[in-house]
């Protein structure tokens, strides 16, 4: 199963941008990339997702690099409903399950 | 419209016991997964229904744990011979389909405490 590595944790100060970080140097050229985020005590949600081009959507930002190694979870102006566990997650053709990592801790300051 | 709902919310069990777990999944939606969350863990994968195609039980992690789904709709995760160890949140989710851009929609979960 494609893997991915995140940080541990970050930290934001309220409406400043975030930028989430995620490697992913084993994802094959059909694999898409997803991101969740788990707010406490509720099931996570989802952010956005993405295979090649960049997209945007009224959540976030996702930017991807040319070679699909890794990419960034972009949250324009952070608030402090942003603070959750963010997870970068790699969505295989033919098995649709996700493979969870540890995911990056957000915590947003006031 | 309604989301994933799960029943219940928290059980509290002792060691040994029997525990059934119920989802009920969006309408319409055809497939189905359970995942569980260990304190302070991210979620790991347990089985995954597709339609009426076999589940995918690659994430089960011991023959103490099964999961149905009847009529392709509610899905209960039975644990036989409850451990310590299977305190967990249980997640379950369930997208429209199986594809690479599908959105998996989760409910609140099943806290399950092992006594």
């Amino acid at each position: 199963d494609a893997k991915t590595t995140q940080p541990n944790s970050m930290e934001s100060n309220e409406e400043e941008p975030v930028h989430l970080p995620c490697n992913h140097s084993t994802i094959s050229g059909t694999d898409y990339i997803h991101w969740y985020r788990q707010l406490p005590s509720q099931g996570p949600e989802y952010v956005i997702h993405g295979l090649t081009s960049n997209v945007n959507n009224r959540m976030a930002s996702l930017a991807i690099a040319e070679d699909r190694k890794s990419s960034t979870l972009i949250l324009h102006r952070a608030t402090l409903r942003d603070a959750a566990v963010y997870y970068c997650i790699l969505v295989t053709s033919g098995t649709y399950k996700y493979i969870f990592g540890t995911g990056t801790r957000l915590k947003v300051l006031a | 419209g309604a989301g994933v709902s799960q029943s219940p919310s928290n059980k509290v069990t002792e060691k040994g016991k029997d525990v059934e777990l119920r989802c009920d999944p969006i309408s319409g939606h055809t497939a189905l997964y359970w995942y569980r969350q260990s304190l302070g863990q991210g979620l790991e994968f347990l089985i995954y229904f597709q339609g009426n195609s076999a589940p995918d039980k690659s994430g089960l992690p011991s023959d103490r744990f099964s999961a149905e789904r009847t009529g392709g709709s509610v899905s209960t995760l039975t644990i036989q011979r409850t451990q310590q160890e299977d305190s967990a949140v249980y997640l379950c989710a369930s997208s429209l389909s199986s594809g690479l851009q599908e959105t998996q929609y989760f409910g609140p979960g099943t806290r399950l405490l092992v006594l």
